[in-house]
């Protein structure tokens, strides 16, 4: 498991996993949604996917859908990113946000906390 | 729904006003967030809902806009300023951002 925070960058080969925590972000998750956002140079911030408060409700992006998993660490009041079947096309920065709204069913979808990032590399 | 951002990049003295656009390629009803990256860093949040602005944003940034049609603005740029910007939509899901204009100081 990689916490974000860390310094350095993580490589997996093509066809790994990788688990990312927000953890030590110091950003505090309870009761408020949580979304997973990448950044690829060139092709800018592009959202992969949200849990609301209670761990109920969860989606993903078109390119990550089936491969990863988003979860809520409720202990740890954080949230977790699991990236299964990984490719060259998941390289990127990836940051953890939290969104404000405590409702069960409804996110805000704008992002006011960000955790510092990890780089995740894809490669052989 | 597309966001692109003008300029792509911008080069500005301190004390200047700056205004960044962002037009999206359809109505968003004015949700429509602005955020702030420094180098090597996470971004910040600026304004959401078109023009309001975050708890942490300083007052020279202000937001406005409508339709497809938004623009940020710097009153009075400070040195603190520089970085990229990245508009956000969030009518429609997936949540797309614009590629970001890169400011930097004079």
């Amino acid at each position: 498991e990689v916490q974000l925070g860390e310094s350095g960058a993580e490589v997996v080969q093509p066809g790994g996993s990788l688990r990312l925590s927000c953890a030590a972000s110091g950003i505090s998750f309870g009761g408020y949604w949580g979304h997973w956002v990448r950044q690829v140079p060139g092709k800018g911030l592009i959202w992969v996917s949200h849990v609301n408060p209670d761990g109920s409700i969860t989606e993903y992006g078109d390119s990550v859908a089936g491969r990863f998993t988003v979860s809520r660490d409720i202990a740890q009041d954080t949230v977790v990113l699991q990236m299964n079947s990984l490719t060259t096309e998941d390289t990127g920065v990836y940051y953890c946000a939290r969104d404000r709204s405590t409702s069960t069913f409804v996110p805000f979808r704008w992002f006011d906390s960000w955790g510092q990032g990890i780089l995740v590399i894809v490669s052989s | 729904i597309v966001m692109t951002q003008s300029p792509a990049t911008l080069s500005v003295s301190p004390g200047e006003r700056v205004t960044l656009s962002c037009r999206a390629s359809q109505d968003i009803d004015k949700k429509l967030a602005w955020y702030h990256q420094r180098p090597g860093q996470p971004p910040r949040l600026l304004v959401y809902a078109t023009s309001t602005r975050a708890t942490v944003a300083p007052a020279r940034f202000s937001g406005r806009g409508s339709e497809t049609e938004f623009t940020l603005t710097i009153s009075s740029l400070q040195s603190d300023d520089i970085g990229t910007f990245f508009c956000q939509q969030y009518q429609t899901w997936p949540y797309n951002f614009g590629q970001g204009t890169t400011l930097d100081i004079k």
